[in-house]
This record gives C-alpha cells, sequence and structure tokens, in this order.
C-alpha cells in the first residue's frame, strides 16, 4: 500500500489559516488523495478527497502538487474546534482494499 | 438522527467473556466497515461487508466474528476476550466498496475495557 508521511503535531493561532501537509511520494495514478480528522473522543470525520486537480468544500481546501507526491489541506481559518487529529490517506480504486490510517497530525489551535 | 449509531458506547467486561457491539446505518449504504483504534490511537481496518457479504477480513482473530443481518446492520461478536482486546472499536459505512472515491461515515466509537 502506498504510504504517507505528516507531521506529528503542528500549532496555529485562531482564525488564522492553517496548510496541513502530506507527501506520497509512492502514490500511484488511481490513488485518491482522502483527508480525515478525528475530533477528541469521536469517531473519524470525512474533510475532503480529490484525485488530480485541487479541491474546494465548505470545510477545506485540498491543494494537489503537480507530481502528486504531496498534498496540503487548507483550514482557512482555524477556530478551537478544528483541534484534531488530521489524517491524509490513499485509496486506490479495484480493491476493498482501502483507507489505511496513519498516525496523522495532531493540530493545537491557539486562542 | 445518527448517520451510524452503535451500541453500547461503553463495555466493561472481564476476561473471557463473549460481547456483542451492534452498528446501524441509515444512509442506505451498501458498505460497512469495523475498524479497531488501539490505545496508540492507531486505527485498523478489521472487516468490511458489502451488501451482507465479506469483502476485507483482514488479520484479526477469530474470536472476531461479524454479522450482516441486512445491509443496514454489521454487528461484531467477540468470543474469550482478552486484555488485547480492550480499544475503541468504530463503524463505518459508505455508498461502495471500491471506488478509490469512497467516503466512510463513521459511528462514534464503542469503547471495550476488558479487566
Amino acid at each position: 500500500d502506498a504510504k504517507t508521511t505528516q507531521p506529528n503535531s503542528m500549532e496555529s493561532n485562531e482564525e488564522e489559516p492553517v496548510h496541513l501537509p502530506c507527501n506520497h511520494s509512492t502514490i500511484s495514478g488511481t490513488d485518491y488523495i482522502h483527508w480525515y480528522r478525528q475530533l477528541p473522543s469521536q469517531g473519524p470525520e470525512y474533510v475532503i478527497h480529490g484525485l488530480t486537480s485541487n479541491v474546494n468544500n465548505r470545510m477545506a481546501s485540498l491543494a494537489i502538487a503537480e507530481d502528486r507526491k504531496s498534498s496540503t489541506l487548507i483550514l482557512h481559518r482555524a477556530t478551537l474546534r478544528d483541534a484534531a487529529v488530521y489524517y491524509c490517506i490513499l485509496a486506490f480504486s479495484g480493491s476493498a482494499r482501502q483507507l489505511t490510517f496513519g498516525s496523522g497530525t495532531q493540530l493545537t489551535v491557539l486562542p | 438522527d445518527t448517520a451510524v449509531s452503535q451500541t453500547p458506547k461503553y463495555l466493561v467486561t472481564q476476561m473471557g467473556n463473549d460481547k456483542s457491539i451492534k452498528c446501524e446505518q441509515n444512509l442506505g449504504h451498501d458498505t460497512m466497515y469495523w475498524y479497531k483504534q488501539d490505545s496508540k490511537k492507531f486505527l485498523k481496518i478489521m472487516f468490511s461487508y458489502n451488501n451482507k457479504e465479506l469483502i476485507i477480513n483482514e488479520t484479526v482473530p477469530n474470536r472476531f466474528s461479524p454479522k450482516s443481518p441486512d445491509k443496514a446492520h454489521l454487528n461484531l461478536h467477540i468470543n474469550s476476550l482478552e486484555l488485547g482486546d480492550s480499544a475503541v472499536y468504530f463503524c463505518a459505512s459508505s455508498r461502495d466498496g471500491l471506488s478509490g472515491a469512497n467516503v466512510l461515515t463513521f459511528g462514534a466509537g464503542s469503547r471495550l475495557t476488558v479487566l
């Protein structure tokens, strides 16, 4: 399975943008890039996903490098409620073997 | 109206007992999953069912037996509980199980403590 590498932890100030990086140098052409987050004592929550183009939704933006070997999750204005573990995951089609979670990035939002 | 609901939320039991965790989804999804999150917070997939048929069965002791009576339910039965089974178990569902664009919806988790 293709692996992802994320920083263990990051800090951000409230109401400032946050850029969470993810490296996936062994990504294959059919791998989708997914981001989930897990708030304290809750189940993982879908944030965003993409294949090649940058994606925006109400929660965040996903910027995918041209060579697709890295991506960045962008929270445009961090709030205290965004403090969570953020997981970058590769998911490939054609197999039921999907969504292998790594250790993620613990995001701390400072007031 | 909870999309993926698990019961019980907390379960404390003795070693050697048998217990079940139930999961129901009201999203009309075809695929359901069980994940285990251990004390180090790693989430690992255990099982996946698509339309009541097993499609993923990771290396899990056969003391763990999933049962899917219909595509809206996936229950997890654990026999002869061991200390190492203590974890949070998450149920999830998705529209299908084969697309890389598949998005999972998770339940709130069931914390199992084996004494």
